[in-house]
């Protein structure tokens, strides 16, 4: 699985959106970006995935470039429990098996 | 439907002892994952059950093992407990079939080795 690269923390204020960026140049194109979140010490949660296009649901927006090395994961209206560490995964969705390979993910602190 | 199960949720140990983790999928999830997260390496990748059979196995020491039961509930064993055992182990459960799913993560069971 390719390796994905975020930043280690980022601040956002409560209410507004918040964009957390995620590098994976190394991607190739059967390898799909999914987006977790992890509030302390809770397990992690599924928030959105994607393969090229953009994606939404209730949660998020995922935002991928058009050469696939880089996405966005868009939180619209932040609130304070939205406070996690959130992880980019790139993951090979071809083989039966399921394995999440985490990196150190980014700390989003919401703040009132 | 009920979400994934573990337990305990927590657990005190000592060095050299042995311990069982439990985990209850989602109900028709074939395939349960296990991970480590500790804060000097963060979450690591144990292994994957499926149907009953190992398929596949992340970089860990053979004091680590698990087991699948027919109803996919899963255990895993830690044998000849060391402190830096002591981590949070969850586990994550899958359908388990090909293509794109999401998995659904327990609570975890937060081991301490003393």
């Amino acid at each position: 699985d390719a390796k994905t690269t975020q930043p280690p923390s980022m601040d956002c204020a409560e209410g507004r959106a918040a964009n957390l960026p995620c590098n994976h140049s190394t991607i190739s194109g059967n390898e799909y970006v999914y987006w977790y979140r992890q509030i302390h010490s809770q397990g992690p949660q599924y928030i959105i995935h994607g393969l090229k296009n953009n994606e939404t649901n209730e949660m998020a927006s995922l935002i991928i470039t058009e050469d696939r090395k880089s996405s966005t994961l868009i939180l619209p209206h932040a609130t304070l429990r939205d406070t996690a560490v959130y992880y980019c995964i790139v993951r090979y969705s071809g083989g039966s098996n399921y394995k999440l390979t985490f990196g150190k993910g980014t700390l989003l602190t919401v703040n009132p | 439907k009920a979400g994934v199960t573990q337990t305990p949720r927590y657990l005190i140990k000592t060095r050299g002892q042995q311990v069982t983790l439990s985990c209850s999928p989602i109900s028709g999830h074939r395939s349960v994952s296990w991970y480590q997260q500790t804060p000097g390496q963060g979450l690591q990748f144990l292994f994957e059950y499926f149907s009953e059979t190992q398929r596949n196995k992340g970089n860990f020491p053979g004091r680590f093992s698990g087991r699948q039961f027919s109803n996919s509930r899963s255990e895993m064993n830690v044998s000849t407990l060391e402190l830096g055992d002591s981590a949070l182990y969850l586990c994550a459960s899958t359908p388990g079939g090909k293509g794109n799913t999401e998995a659904f993560f327990g609570q975890g069971t937060r081991l301490t080795v003393v």
